[in-house]
């Protein structure tokens, strides 16, 4: 069954350093999206991405978040100066049609522990 | 925020039916109702959704109520894999989908 992959699984970095997550969605998928989990609280929504650009995103996507989608299959969220508050498990997810007629798959997740 | 209400928790005994209810009142007339679940440690994942008639597919059923303001999910048997939390999501815009606390399922052997 395909599926969506997140690399790293976890991260460990120091308050203001650069992190780039990573994913692979779903080779014949349309949309992706990234959200995060802070450990305890609920999922909450970043961004959306499709046809190369950003389609909807949250007021927690600020401009120390970026995604790009490089190569055709990775999909990446960067995180340009990461602060505490960033530690949370970020998931990756993507869908053939939009999300609300559609199934979104997510990923494993990758947990980011800001020191 | 398209905002829907949902116990915290519930019980239920393995094998028997559950029936977890949602309330979605602000539910404009384009929104699919969407049902995912987290396992422990694991993303999201797509249980059934829905917009008007009710939908069965392997994992469970969904039955909307007909002013389309509350809708349940069905686990026909609950077994231990199914001890999750249950989110209850309906969107007025495309992507955003909003995960609100959802419903924490015990499965009791």
């Amino acid at each position: 069954e395909p599926e969506v992959t997140q690399t790293p699984s976890h991260q460990v970095t120091q308050m203001g350093q650069e992190v780039i997550l990573r994913c692979v969605p779903i080779s014949n998928h349309l949309y992706f999206y990234w959200y995060r989990q802070i450990l305890g609280q609920k999922v909450e929504f970043l961004v959306s991405f499709y046809n190369n650009e950003i389609s909807e995103k949250s007021e927690i996507f600020d401009d120390q978040f970026s995604v790009e989608r490089p190569d055709g299959s990775n999909f990446t969220l960067k995180i340009r100066s990461t602060k505490l508050e960033d530690s949370a498990m970020y998931f990756c997810a993507s869908s053939a049609l939009t999300g609300n007629t559609g199934e979104l798959f997510f990923g494993e997740g990758s947990r980011l522990t800001v020191l | 925020d398209a905002k829907t209400t949902q116990p915290n928790s519930m019980e239920s005994n393995e094998e028997e039916p559950v029936h977890l209810p949602c309330n979605h009142s602000t539910i404009s007339g384009t929104d699919y109702i969407h049902w995912y679940r987290q396992l422990p440690s694991q993303g999201p994942e797509y249980v059934i959704h829905g917009l008007t008639s009710n939908v069965n597919n392997r994992m469970a059923s969904l039955a909307i109520a007909e002013d389309r303001k509350s809708s349940t999910l069905i686990l026909h048997r609950a077994t231990l894999r199914d001890a999750a939390v249950y989110y209850c999501i309906h969107t007025n815009t495309g992507n955003q989908f909003y995960f609100g606390t959802g419903t924490s399922l015990t499965v009791i052997p």
